[in-house]
């Protein structure tokens, strides 16, 4: 099984809501992560989770939080967004934080923000 | 500043067609380089990687890559697309600034032509 699942599939939110994006992966991997994409643009890491310990965070603003509360789910609690915070949002993980491990992907949660 | 430049934005070919897509990068070692495929509205799929040996390798779905240190490059092609082959394609380095973060090019499009 080589799959990274993502839910849910699409989200609408107001300013005001909190959501969370939820992904799971059965692989055995060690590394998790969380990217941001938007329109016709690469993704951009936000988060890394190494052994479910947060190892990079790439000064994301503190309206998203993120959880690892084992080593085969990872969360993005979502509060206070903002319309520009709309896109889609990738999760990946690999069997460890080392680049000679790839990351695999998930199909994504396409954030809209109202 | 490491970087990674894919200077094709938007590629047409028909099918049948050879296809080449470019992948340039700026870093001071050998990288650990990637290519990934992205169909519209989802996640990514990794077609092959690069990390030492042999600078020619054989990915999924027909692809290969070349590395070359000279021209610090690292090309897609394909000998006959097909239709499928149609999504947007993005070159990525790894370890570069810390082990697990990847690092995209901006992405070629490809269209496919009948």
């Amino acid at each position: 099984d080589t799959e990274v699942t993502q839910t849910p599939k699409h989200l609408v939110m107001g300013m005001t809501n909190k959501k969370s994006l939820k992904c799971e992966q059965h692989m055995g991997h060690r590394a998790m992560y969380w990217y941001k994409q938007k329109a016709k643009k690469p993704p951009e890491l936000m988060f890394v989770y190494s052994y479910e310990k947060l190892s990079i965070n790439e000064s994301v603003p503190s309206r998203f939080s993120p959880e690892c509360p084992n080593s085969s789910l990872l969360n993005l609690h979502l509060h206070a967004l903002q319309p520009e915070d709309s896109a889609l949002y990738l999760c990946a993980s690999s069997h460890y934080e080392t680049p000679n491990y790839e990351q695999y992907f998930g199909p994504g949660t396409r954030l809209t923000v109202t | 500043a490491q970087s990674v430049t894919q200077p094709d934005i938007h590629i047409t070919v028909s099918e049948g067609a050879s296809l080449e897509l470019r992948c340039n990068y700026s870093y001071g070692a050998t990288p650990y380089l990637f290519w990934y495929v992205q169909s519209p509205g989802q996640g990514l799929q990794l077609l092959l990687k690069y990390f030492s040996g042999d600078t020619l390798v054989q990915g999924i779905k027909g692809f290969e890559a070349e590395f070359k240190r000279s021209q610090s490059s690292f090309n897609l092609r394909k000998p006959s697309v097909h239709w499928s082959d149609a999504a947007e394609y993005f070159c990525a380095v790894g370890g570069i600034q810390g082990a697990q973060k990847l690092v995209f090019g901006q992405g070629t499009r490809l269209t496919i032509n009948p």
